[in-house]
Parts: C-alpha cells; structure tokens; sequence
C-alpha cells in the first residue's frame, strides 16, 4: 500500500525559503519507473504542478516557479525535499505530494497536504 | 504550456441524473489526460487515467472518452456521494497543468 505524507513548517514569512519533506511508504524511489511530484493549492482556487523527480534523478521544474524551486530525494529515507525560496504571500496554499509512474503520467496516489501560509 | 478549459465550472445537479464535464485543451495531447476528483478538505483522488482507464477501486459509474483536444468524464447515475469538484490534468507535456475545476452541487 503506497502513502505519502507531507511535513514542513505552517508559517513563513515573506522573502523566506519554504523546505517540505515528502515521507512515502509502500514503494522505492531506487525502482525503475518511480516517480513523485509536488502540486499545490491556494486557498479556493485549483491545482498547481510543481515539479517532478524520477527514480533515475530527472528532474522536472514549472518554467513559472522554476528560479524558486529545487526538488531533491533521499532514497534511503523514502524521502523526497522540496525548497522554494524568496516566499511571497501569493505562495500561500495547500501543498501536496503524489506518487507518479513514468512516463509521465497521473498522480494515482496524493498525500494528505500540508497548508502553508506566508505572512510576516 | 498547454491550457486545459473545463466546462461548466458549476453544476446543480440531482441524484441518479448523467452528468457530463468536459476539458478542452489548447493543443494535441494525445491520450494524455487524466481526471480527479476533490471533496471539501479532501485531496485529490484519481478516476480515470489516459482519458478512459478507470483507476483501481473507482466505482464503475465513472467514465472517461475522448482524444486529442476534447474529453469527457461521465457521472452515470449519479449518487450524493459525488459532490465534489473535479479536475482534468494533462501529463502530455511539461509543464503539467490542471483544469480549473468543475464543481458538482447536489440538489
């Protein structure tokens, strides 16, 4: 049984850099064919891609977000980091990670999201 | 970056009623569209992946048609249950990108 769960902090303050853990179960990031992305969500409006990592380390980024954002993994803790940096309160949003099989394709399994709001 | 235009953005709907939502999307992506549903406080789950595979555990009134630029996502007999807001989100290219939503109201 695949999960995911997000952790990292509630509040940060604009200009701030923002790190999420993504600690998942039931599947390896060493497996071919292995992938988990970040989406995220402002509060009432719809769901944003973020970045992607494979099981091979390729790395996928939003041209939007791209300068922002670093997305790594650990595979030895099942583990998957993503840093944005210089918050503003328009980053304000629900993220969550999701498993995703390559080649690209859905996010069949989501985490639970972890809410972050930037405010000083 | 691929635009996907979902319609209507808001339906009333009743129970046991068919309910149809679509997604248009800017340019070709073959079959690479996939549909999810959001209930309040909920993350998304998946239903249909590759416009018409029924994803694991779905139940079976949900349905997925179409190619290209137009796609589907059926409701068949729809149940109170179904209140929810759904999404359309292609993987044909990146950046990825998700419709705005649909949200389905239950008379």
């Amino acid at each position: 049984q695949i999960t995911l769960k997000e952790s990292g902090p509630t509040l940060v303050k604009p200009t701030q850099t923002l790190t999420l853990t993504c600690t998942f179960s039931g599947f390896s990031l060493s497996t071919s064919g292995v992938g988990v992305g970040w989406i995220r969500q402002p509060p009432g409006k719809a769901l944003e891609w973020l970045a992607l990592i494979y099981w091979n380390d390729d790395k996928r980024y939003s041209p939007s977000l791209k300068s922002r954002l670093t997305i790594t993994k650990d595979t030895s803790k099942n583990q998957v980091v993503l840093t944005m940096t210089n918050m503003d309160p328009v980053d304000t949003a629900t993220y969550y990670c999701a498993h995703s099989p390559y080649p690209p394709s859905a996010f069949d399994i989501w985490g639970q999201g972890t809410m972050v709001t930037v405010s000083s | 970056e691929i635009v996907l235009t979902q319609s209507p953005d808001f339906q009333s709907v009743t129970p046991k009623e068919k309910v149809t939502i679509t997604c248009r999307a800017s340019q070709s992506i073959g079959s690479s569209l996939h549909w999810y549903q959001q209930k309040p406080d909920q993350s998304p789950k998946l239903l249909i992946k590759y416009a018409s595979q029924s994803f694991s555990g779905v139940p079976s009134r949900f349905s997925g048609s179409g190619s290209g630029t137009d796609f589907t996502l059926t409701i068949n007999s729809l149940e109170a249950e179904d209140a929810a807001t759904y999404y359309c989100h292609q993987s044909s290219s990146l950046p990825h990108t998700f419709g705005q939503g649909t949200k389905l109201e239950i008379k």
